[in-house]
């Protein structure tokens, strides 16, 4: 069966300090992968998704990126973190092939920008 | 452009009475999903359903049903006899172009004893 791991589950940073969240999936092949931003009170945004390694599509300009280094590896990282970085963060699967595919979800990493 | 709109902003009932929560979507395709995800208070999303465009039949699972109406655009979701281990926040969501969901802001929903 697939499982969908994220790290760190729960985080603090200064303001302008780097960050590193890594998500990774296993059990299956060639996923599709996705970025989620949950603010305080807010719905999920989607902030990054990629269909291949070294496929990124940003839907949001910030100052986030990420990176697919591996086929099931997907990392969200910044260089100076802005106090309105703070929040929930998901990362999500779905099957490659067909379009419309339901997401599957990780654990989430909560990320506290003091 | 899609949209996914949960007027509810929190439902409170008690325990084993029957409680809906709304959804409503636009979208300018004919081929679209509709999705409903719970979200425990650990924060994890947990899939309950998927419905594509062209498949109006209502769904009933155990305690849970789903009416989808395309005359409204609404897809409702309707929990029978509800438990407290059921509250959570509850987001409907929308999939007409590629892989990206559009969510809505979701239902807080408090299942009290």
């Amino acid at each position: 069966s697939q499982t969908i791991h994220q790290w760190p589950a729960t985080l603090v940073q200064p303001v302008g300090s780097p960050l590193s969240l890594e998500c990774t999936v296993e059990g299956t092949s060639n996923p599709n992968l996705y970025w989620y931003r949950q603010a305080a009170g807010r719905g999920l945004q989607l902030l990054f998704y990629s269909v291949g390694i070294g496929q990124i599509s940003s839907e949001v300009p910030q100052n986030l990126s990420a990176s697919r280094p591996q086929d099931r590896q997907f990392i969200l990282s910044s260089k100076k973190l802005l106090l309105s970085d703070s929040g929930f963060y998901l990362c999500a699967w779905s099957p490659t092939g067909p379009i419309y595919n339901e997401q599957f979800f990780g654990p989430g990493t909560r990320l506290t920008v003091l | 452009a899609q949209k996914v709109t949960q007027a509810q902003t929190e439902i409170s009932v008690v325990e084993k009475e029957d409680v809906t929560l709304d959804c409503v979507y636009e979208t300018r395709d004919t081929t679209y999903y509709l999705f409903w995800y719970k979200q425990p208070p650990s924060g994890e999303l947990v899939f309950l359903i998927r419905r594509n465009s062209f498949d109006e039949q209502n769904e009933i699972s155990g305690r849970y049903s789903w009416n989808f109406q395309k005359s409204t655009s609404s897809f409702n979701f309707t929990i029978t006899a509800s438990q407290v281990v059921e509250s959570a926040v509850y987001l409907c969501a929308l999939s007409d172009y590629g892989n990206k969901l559009v969510f809505g802001a979701g239902t807080i929903l408090r299942v009290k004893s």
